[in-house]
C-alpha cells in the first residue's frame, strides 16, 4: 500500500509570494491533517480535512488555507509569504481522524523563504 | 489544557542496550490516544506505537513498548536492544477524543536519541 505522498519535497520562495503544497493520502484514508514544524515552535497543527470539509483549524493566520478534493487529496496554500513561514510542512492521513487511529505522515515539504 | 512534556532534549545509549524516553501529558478529557513517532534526520515522521486511554495493558510493537501509567499521566517509550538505526528524534503525541480535536495531534518538543556503537 502506497504511503502518504507530498509534493514538492523542497521549495524556495521569496517574501510576498504564495505557495501551494500537495498531499495524497493513503488509499482509503479520508482524514488529512497538516502540520508546521520549526526549530523554535516544534510541531504545530494547521488544519484537518475530512470529506472535503475543514473540521478543525489551528491557531494560524488566514494566510494559511487548505482544501480537500473528492479523492481525499489535499492542498495547502500560504499567501503573502513571510520569512517566518520557512518550515517543514507535514501532511498526515488516517481513515477517519479519530483518537484511536494513528496518523501516517508523508516525507514533508521543506519550504525556504528568502 | 492539553500538553505534552518531554524533559530529555538529548540522550545517548550504547548499541544493544535498552533505553527509556520520558513523556508526561496533561488532559482533562477521559478519552484520548497517545502516540510515539520517530523522525530521522531526513525528516519523515514514522509511527511507532499507540496506547489508548482505556487500554488496560501496555502497548508493544516489536522492540518498542509503552510504559503507560495513567494516574501519573506518563507514557514512556522503551526501546529494547538499541540499534544504530534508532538514532533519531522521538516525539510523543496525544489526540483527545473531543469533537473539537478531530485530526489534531499535540506534540512534545522531542528527544534526540543517539545510539553509540
Amino acid at each position: 500500500k502506497a504511503g502518504v505522498t507530498q509534493t514538492p519535497r523542497y521549495l524556495i520562495k521569496t517574501r510576498g509570494q504564495q505557495v501551494t503544497l500537495s498531499c495524497s493520502p493513503i488509499s482509503g484514508h479520508r482524514s488529512v491533517s497538516w502540520y508546521q514544524q520549526t526549530p523554535g515552535q516544534g510541531l504545530q497543527f494547521l488544519f484537518e480535512y475530512f470529506s472535503e470539509t475543514q473540521r478543525n483549524k489551528g491557531n494560524f493566520p488566514g494566510r494559511f488555507s487548505g482544501r480537500q478534493f473528492s479523492n481525499s487529496r489535499s492542498e495547502m496554500n500560504v499567501s503573502t509569504l513571510e520569512l517566518g513561514d520557512s518550515a517543514l510542512y507535514l501532511c498526515a492521513s488516517s481513515p477517519f481522524g479519530t483518537a484511536d487511529q494513528p496518523q501516517h505522515f508523508g516525507d514533508g515539504t521543506r519550504l525556504s523563504i528568502l | 489544557a492539553q500538553k505534552i512534556t518531554q524533559t530529555q532534549p538529548g540522550m545517548f545509549v550504547q548499541e544493544k542496550e535498552a533505553v527509556t524516553l520520558d513523556c508526561t501529558y496533561d488532559t482533562s478529557d477521559p478519552s484520548y490516544g497517545l502516540f510515539w513517532y520517530k523522525q530521522p534526520s531526513s525528516g519523515e515522521m514514522i509511527f511507532l506505537i499507540y496506547q489508548g486511554s482505556y487500554d488496560q495493558q501496555n502497548a508493544t510493537e516489536g522492540r518498542y513498548s509503552l510504559n503507560f501509567q495513567k494516574a501519573r499521566k506518563s507514557a514512556n517509550l522503551v526501546i529494547s536492544a538499541s540499534q544504530l538505526g534508532d538514532s533519531a528524534m522521538y516525539f510523543c503525541a496525544m489526540r483527545e477524543a473531543g469533537s473539537s480535536n478531530t485530526g489534531k495531534l499535540i506534540f512534545g518538543q522531542g528527544t534526540t536519541l543517539q545510539v553509540k556503537p
